[in-house]
């Protein structure tokens, strides 16, 4: 099993462009969240999912978007990429979400935006 | 509104010595407390997870113990490594919610 894999590990946007970070896991987990993370601050939730179709809004879900279209992938969209949104961005998964599973999380991408 | 507070910031110690990390929190309905480590440009891992009836559980040289009556937990590193350098992140689930809330983690840096 390769866990939770994030794509890409790094990247350069300028202000106002537009991307796409990308997660996968292959552990059939029902429950995928992202995070972002800021220097000496904890884990930001930004949106999380339950299963397929369906997601919510976390803490700080203002200038992304998510789908789920499969139990696979949940990717996170940036529109209009602003300098406020330069972090770490981490993607995890849980079987259940009971909050007694822990959370696998990939590896990370680093976004900045200039 | 629930929350978690890890102390000290940051910690520099010596190979060898031990250290204890500290966890404060004020979820309610508790449900878990679980301890990652997360190494430099990488994701968290748990390292362990207590339940409310539990007040001590060790995974080699780390030894987590909790205090669900004072609601504290403690992340104790016994002869520690240069491995260990990471930050050590207290992450504390609510009954009956998806969403654990996360402490700003201890920034650990083990020197030889």
């Amino acid at each position: 099993n390769a866990g939770v894999t994030q794509t890409p590990k790094f990247r350069i946007l300028k202000i106002g462009q537009s991307m796409t970070l990308q997660c996968a896991q292959d552990m059939n987990h029902n429950y995928m969240y992202w995070y972002r993370q800021d220097p000496g601050m904890g884990l930001k939730l930004i949106y999380y999912s339950v299963g397929a179709g369906i997601t919510d809004k976390g803490e700080v879900p203002n200038g992304y978007n998510v789908s789920r279209s499969t139990t696979e992938d949940f990717p996170l969209r940036l529109e209009l990429a602003a300098p406020s949104q330069t972090s770490v961005y981490f993607c995890a998964s849980s079987y259940s979400g009971t909050g007694s599973e822990k959370l696998f999380f990939g590896s990370g991408t680093q976004l900045s935006v200039l | 509104k629930n929350q978690v507070e890890q102390s000290p910031q940051s910690l520099i110690i010596l190979e060898g010595k031990n250290c204890t990390l500290q966890c404060n929190y004020t979820v309610s309905p508790f449900s878990n407390l679980r301890w990652y480590k997360q190494d430099t440009g990488r994701g968290p891992v748990s390292l362990t997870i207590m339940t409310f009836s539990e007040n001590t559980k060790s995974n080699g040289r780390y030894t987590a113990t909790l205090d669900a009556d004072t609601k504290q937990s403690s992340l104790h590193i016994t002869a520690s490594q240069l491995s260990d350098s990471a930050s050590y992140i207290c992450v504390v689930s609510e009954g009956g919610s998806y969403i654990p809330t996360f402490g700003r983690g201890t920034s650990l840096i083990v020197h030889p």
